[in-house]
């Protein structure tokens, strides 16, 4: 069935260190494909999305490309900051009008 | 006030108690979502209304009811609940037009059952 796979954290990284964190899905057809960021208390935000193969979306300093070939979405920033520190869930669109998530993954920025 | 609001923020009931929660979103969205995180655990969907009418349930236990009234408003009435049922409940809502939907959420309500 369709799923989505996050490497587990947390994931502890020094300030202005480079970040990746890993996602690969399980889906029918050409998903649309997202990143949504969740802080301390709070609900979830978009952070980036593609919409089909290839696209590269950004936002803050984070990118993450479309790949269809891998069936993968990898999310990357080349210098974390502290306030980066958070919660990171993959997701994309199934066509069921819901999204369907991957489990997040933690980061943990130290000064 | 825009975007997706939730309330309560936090809510500590007793397994005999009957409670609801309330979602409202203000940005002109024709679907709406109830997401329950766990710690360590995925975000499971809970129930999806779209135009008014619940077209998703995955298998919620019957303790969990929702109710949207309008294409703005969703609440999810709770009675007795079990400790386990001690979570995040996330609403969201989104404009179900392509397979491009893009999900609002709100800040949650932190469920404490007792």
């Amino acid at each position: 069935g369709n799923s989505v796979t996050q490497m587990e954290g947390p994931v502890t990284l020094s300030e202005e260190a480079f970040l990746t964190i890993n996602c690969t899905y399980t889906a029918t057809g050409y998903p649309s494909l997202f990143w949504y960021v969740q802080y301390p208390g709070e609900g979830l935000q978009l952070l980036l999305k593609a919409t089909k193969a290839d696209d590269k979306g950004s936002n803050k300093g984070f990118e993450a490309t479309y790949r269809k070939e891998t069936t993968s979405f990898h999310l990357e920033k080349g210098s974390v900051q502290v306030s980066d520190s958070a919660v990171y869930f993959c997701a994309f669109d199934t066509g069921r009008r819901a999204l369907t998530f991957g489990s997040g993954t933690r980061l943990q920025v130290q000064p | 006030e825009t975007g997706v609001t939730q309330t309560p923020r936090h809510l500590v009931m007793g397994m005999t108690n009957k409670k609801s929660l309330k979602c409202e979103q203000h940005l002109g969205h024709n679907a709406m979502y109830w997401y329950k995180q766990s710690a360590k655990k995925p975000l499971e969907l809970m129930f999806v209304y779209s135009l008014e009418e619940r077209v998703e349930n995955n298998s919620v236990p019957s303790r969990f009811s929702p109710e949207c009234p309008n294409s703005s408003h969703l609440f999810l009435h709770l009675h007795t609940l079990q400790p386990e049922d001690s979570a995040l409940y996330l609403c969201a809502s989104s404009q179900v037009r392509t397979l491009n939907t893009e999900a609002f959420f709100g800040q949650g309500t932190r469920l404490t059952v007792v």
